[in-house]
């Protein structure tokens, strides 16, 4: 197992800007979600990912968005980037979205808008 | 709207002593609260599930209660170590389907002292 691994770890971006994240899951694993973290703040939860679909969505805006792809990494795109939009982004990968399976989580990407 | 709420925000103890750590919610119709760490530059690792039937869980040094009637959930740490040192994170999940779409709180900074 490799775990979960989000690319890239650093990222400068910006306002306006778009920017794509990238997280590979956990072998095997075919749910993802993904978590903004704002500094000093708890994650707070953008969408996630289930065999290919999406399967629920937080409090974020439709420029927020994300794709899964058939061998289960993902992507989370941002589009017309804000100086707020400045977090830490965190993927979290489980072997299927039932409550019986644990996530694993990235080490996240720190995405910086100027 | 369910908002978790971690009191302190940063705790700074010596070596040996116990934490405890504090964690509140507004809707006590939880499914289920789980206590994680956060180290810098990584990820979150979960330390203990409780079950909303559940009054508490235990893992070595480590005791996590549950209160849902008041909303309150206790992580206690025994015997601090320098390695304990990590930002603990409460998040709760409301119904078996937001199962990895977790809320929350803005966590404790622990700083343990040798």
């Amino acid at each position: 197992e490799t775990g979960v691994t989000q690319s890239p770890t650093h990222l400068i971006k910006t306002r306006g800007q778009q920017v794509t994240l990238r997280c590979s899951s956990q072998s095997g694993h075919n749910t993802v979600s993904w978590y903004q973290q704002a500094l000093g703040q708890g994650p707070q939860f953008i969408f996630q990912y289930y065999r290919e679909e999406e399967n629920g969505r937080g409090n974020f805006p439709p420029r927020f968005s994300g794709l899964q792809f058939p061998n289960y990494s993902s992507e989370l795109n941002v589009n017309a980037l804000e100086l707020d939009d400045s977090a830490l982004y965190l993927c979290a990968s489980s072997l299927a979205a039932g409550q019986n399976y644990g996530y694993t989580f990235g080490s996240g990407t720190r995405l910086t808008v100027v | 709207k369910q908002e978790v709420t971690q009191i302190p925000a940063a705790l700074s103890v010596p070596e040996g002593e116990n934490l405890v750590l504090n964690c509140s919610f507004t809707d006590s119709a939880i499914y289920n609260l789980q206590w994680f760490r956060q180290d810098p530059g990584k990820g979150l690792t979960s330390l203990l599930l409780i079950q909303s039937s559940q009054r508490e869980q235990t893992s070595g040094r480590l005791n996590a209660s549950l209160d849902k009637s008041s909303g309150r959930s206790t992580l206690y740490i025994a015997a601090s170590q320098p390695g304990d040192s990590a930002t603990y994170l409460c998040a709760v999940a409301m119904t078996t389907d937001s199962w990895g779409k977790f809320q929350f709180g803005a966590g404790t900074q622990v700083v343990v002292t040798p």
